[in-house]
């Protein structure tokens, strides 16, 4: 199975600040279709998780262009640029490109 | 506006049965697989089945394969999840999810103790 590794796994952030969170894969995630499945999520608390970026970059429909997502292969960061307060839970890279389908283990997310 | 509704969940015994629906509205739902994944207290997300629009292909983790099976009724816009033999690890919360993870279900408890 592809294992991702997410660091680091808490981030403690001010308002207005610029966060990276890094995701890597065991295996490269580029498919043999030329896609690559690398999907971020934000959980927040006592909340089912929602997708932000899909296919390593694309933006989701309606979340805020303040997250950026960006890599290749087995690297991979989601950029927050600009942290609200309502940016905090935890973020969870997922693939898509292997199976089974693999979550990273997440990154906690604080305000300070 | 996409919704996904679980229901079924509960406190069973372990070795029991439980089934899990998932009602979805505001899209086609028989254009699109549609996923279980699992979430035990204070863990991680974990996949554990996948199944494709027309119920052609159906996948599932290691860890359920034997003893859940993901099925679907598209007349009636419903994902099912039965599982047999559960077991404490089992203890979580279950969410249903559409194809590309772009919609997700409030979620069912199963909590499975003695």
């Amino acid at each position: 199975d592809v294992v991702l590794t997410q660091t680091p796994p808490t981030l403690s952030a001010t308002i207005g600040q610029s966060v990276s969170i890094s995701c890597r894969s065991s295996q490269s995630l580029l498919d043999s279709d030329g896609d690559t499945y690398l999907n971020w999520l934000l959980q927040r608390p006592g909340q089912s998780p929602q997708l932000l970026i899909y296919s390593v970059s694309n933006l989701e429909s309606g979340v805020p262009n303040r997250f950026s997502g960006s890599g290749s292969e087995t690297d991979f960061t989601l950029k927050i640029s600009g942290v609200e307060a309502e940016d905090l839970g935890v973020y969870y890279c997922m693939q898509a490109t292997h199976a089974p389908l693999t979550f990273g283990s997440g990154t906690k997310l604080e305000i300070k | 506006e996409v919704q996904l509704v679980e229901s079924g969940g509960g406190l069973v015994k372990p070795g029991s049965s439980l089934k899990l629906s998932c009602v979805a509205s505001g899209f086609t739902f028989s254009s699109y697989g549609m996923h279980w994944i699992r979430q035990a207290p204070k863990k991680g997300l974990e996949w554990i089945a996948l199944i494709y629009y027309d119920s052609s292909n159906k996948y599932y983790a290691d860890s359920v394969k034997g003893r859940f099976t993901i099925s679907r009724d598209n007349s009636k816009n419903t994902l099912y999840l039965e599982m047999n033999s559960l077991r404490s690890e089992d203890t979580a919360m279950y969410y249903c999810a559409k194809w590309v993870m772009d919609a997700w279900g409030q979620g069912a408890s199963v909590t499975v103790s003695s």
